[in-house]
């Protein structure tokens, strides 16, 4: 079935080791996306691209990067992760995304990150 | 954006109906409405969505105010397995893209 993949589904880090989580689909979307969920709170847009342009949330902090080497991958890369930085990551993919027209996103299973 | 507000929580027998209502008073007339559910743990799952019309699928129906500023979101014969916390969602258009700003949802436990 065509579908969002992450790997791994739980991620283990050290404080200020550099980590990269990855994202895949088989949709052939256009649009892929990465959110934070914090425990108990809702998910939260960090950036997104369309094809290969990169779009950042305005209250990203700088320590989040995104790479896009093809449409099939996305990567989540967190260059020196903090305690306050566990959480959540999902990633969701749309088939489109321009204005006016309805696009559903749809979610991987998410990959839960622990920084010790 | 266009901010909704649901209940926080809400209960349901096993077996009825659930409709869970969402506020969106700002909606705009481009805007959809969408309604997503996350089970704890997974990722969230795309339930159904709409403009102006009501929709219905084989996972629940959707019923928006004609004004479009409220809708409710109907599970027919609810089961355990639709214990989750349900997001009503206005998907604003971006540069490219469209973004999804999450409320607070609505935690629905479905009791047998």
């Amino acid at each position: 079935d065509a579908m969002v993949i992450q790997n791994p589904r739980y991620q283990v880090t050290q404080f200020g080791k550099p980590v990269t989580l990855s994202c895949s689909q088989t949709l052939n979307h256009n649009v892929m996306y990465w959110y934070q969920q914090k425990s108990s709170q809702a998910p939260k847009l960090l950036f997104h691209y369309y094809d290969k342009d990169f779009n950042n949330e305005a209250d990203t902090p700088d320590n989040f990067q995104s790479r896009r080497p093809n449409t099939s991958f996305c990567f989540l890369d967190i260059r020196s992760p903090g305690l306050g930085d566990a959480a959540m990551y999902l990633c969701a993919t749309s088939r489109d995304g321009l204005g006016g027209v309805e696009e559903t996103q749809y979610f991987g299973p998410g990959t839960r990150l622990l920084v010790l | 954006d266009a901010k909704t507000t649901q209940p926080p929580s809400m209960d349901c027998a096993e077996g009825r109906a659930a409709n869970l209502p969402c506020n969106h008073s700002t909606i705009s007339g481009n805007e959809y409405v969408y309604w997503y559910r996350q089970i704890h743990s997974q990722g969230p799952q795309y339930i159904i969505h709409g403009l102006k019309n009501n929709e219905t699928n084989e996972m629940a129906s959707l019923i928006i105010t004609e004004d479009r500023k409220s809708s409710t979101l109907i599970l027919p014969h609810a089961t355990l397995r639709d214990t989750a916390v349900y997001y009503c969602i206005v998907r604003v258009a971006i540069a490219a893209g469209n973004k999804l700003t999450f409320g607070g949802g609505t935690r629905v436990l479905v009791k047998p």
